[in-house]
Order: C-alpha cells, then sequence, then structure tokens
C-alpha cells in the first residue's frame, strides 16, 4: 500500500524558516517524480514544486521561486521542502504527492494527508 | 500564472449527468495532452479521477470521463450518486510547471 506521510509543519514568523519532509513507502520511491501541493484555508490547489527521480529536473511555481528549495533522498524514501523567507500568503495545508511517471507528468496519483503550515507574527 | 478557469459550482440532480469545463490557454491545456482532474471531499486528500485527459486510473468508475477540445477540457460525471458532491479541480501541464483550476463544488440535490 502506497503510503505518503508529511511532517513538519507549524507555526512560524514571517521571515522565518521551516523545513517539510516526506515519507514514502509503499512503492519504489526512485522510479517516480514527486511534487509539493498546497492550498490555503478555504482555498483551491496550488502546485508549488517538482522533483523528477533523479532531482535532474526540478520546478517551481513563480510565488515560491527563491524561496523554496526541493530535494530527495532516495536512498531514505524521503522527499524534502525547504521554506525560507516565509510570508503570510504561504499559510497553507501543504500536500505531498507522488507523480506517476520518472521525470513528472502531473498526474498525482497518490497524496499524503498534508502537513499544515502557519506564518503568522 | 494564471489558474486554470472552472466554474465556481454546478449541480445535479442524482442519476443525471453533469460536464464541468476547464478553460487554459495554448500554452497549457491547449499544447499538452497532460490534464488531470481530482475529487477533493471535505477534510480529506485529492483523489485522481482522470489523467491524461481521458484515462481513468484503476478503480475510478466509468461514470466519469473526460475530454478535451481546443483549449478546455471537461470532466463529466454520468448516473450522478450523493457520494460524487465534493470538489473537482482540473491541472495540466505548462511548461516545466503545472497549474491548477480554482476548483468546482458537485452539489448532488
Amino acid at each position: 500500500e502506497v503510503q505518503l506521510v508529511e511532517s513538519g509543519g507549524g507555526l512560524v514568523q514571517p521571515g522565518r524558516s521551516l523545513r517539510l519532509s516526506c515519507a514514502a513507502s509503499g512503492f519504489t520511491f526512485d522510479d517516480y517524480a514527486m511534487h509539493w501541493v498546497r492550498q490555503a484555508p478555504g482555498k483551491g490547489l496550488e502546485w508549488v514544486s517538482g522533483i523528477s527521480w533523479n532531482s535532474g529536473s526540478i520546478g517551481y511555481a513563480d510565488s515560491v521561486k527563491g524561496r523554496f528549495t526541493i530535494s530527495r533522498d532516495n536512498a531514505k524514501n524521503s522527499l524534502y521542502l525547504q521554506m525560507n523567507s516565509l510570508r503570510a500568503e504561504d499559510t497553507a495545508l501543504y500536500y505531498c504527492a507522488k507523480d506517476m511517471s520518472l521525470v513528472g507528468s502531473g498526474t498525482f496519483d497518490y497524496w499524503g494527508q498534508g502537513t499544515l503550515v502557519t506564518v503568522s507574527s | 500564472q494564471s489558474a486554470l478557469t472552472q466554474p465556481a459550482s454546478v449541480s445535479g440532480s442524482p442519476g443525471q449527468s453533469i460536464t464541468i469545463s476547464c478553460t487554459g490557454t495554448s500554452s497549457d491545456v491547449g499544447s499538452y495532452n497532460l490534464v488531470s482532474w481530482y475529487q477533493q471531499h471535505p477534510g480529506k486528500a485529492p483523489k485522481l479521477m482522470i489523467y491524461e485527459g481521458s484515462k481513468r486510473p484503476s478503480g475510478v468508475s466509468n461514470r466519469f470521463s473526460g475530454s478535451k477540445s481546443g483549449n478546455t477540457a471537461s470532466l463529466t460525471i454520468s448516473g450522478l450518486q450523493a457520494e460524487d458532491e465534493a470538489d473537482y479541480y482540473c491541472c495540466s501541464y505548462a511548461g516545466s510547471r503545472w497549474v491548477f483550476g480554482g476548483g468546482t463544488k458537485l452539489t448532488v440535490l
């Protein structure tokens, strides 16, 4: 059974940093691209960042480019999101999502339950 | 990065069919056959319903179907059931990034 378990969320002040993690199990992690997708309270889904199976291809939404860094450790079956210079508008539930392909097709076939990030003073 | 355009809400009675549109541009929906659709019930994670425009993942009812014409993709749900009531999101590849629609709330009357 595929499982994606996010962690690392919490309350953080504007301008500070936070690192999210996603522990994957139930599939061959290094066979698939992975993504972070967020959802602000009461709002829709927003793609944040994606990374190919070997970290050779990485992309970011304009809203987080230069502030967020996605990475993965295939030996640990883990995905990460380093979030710097956090803003109030980054407040959201952050989902880890598995892609159906190696390099990234944007077909998110499995999702975690999310970790909540709240940016507030 | 503009979101894809979806109607805010649609409704239908049990047994009826409804269609949700997802309008993008020639830079996303119109250029790639990589549109997917997700169902989200309140407090739950999204669930993949349609991918690559019209393909259904294993386990998804054949009452759900997808199509595309030009810059607009569509999700059709036939034989509406109470459990179909949820939010639906489209998503498209847009060249090194992905963009979601704003979401459509489906109400089963």
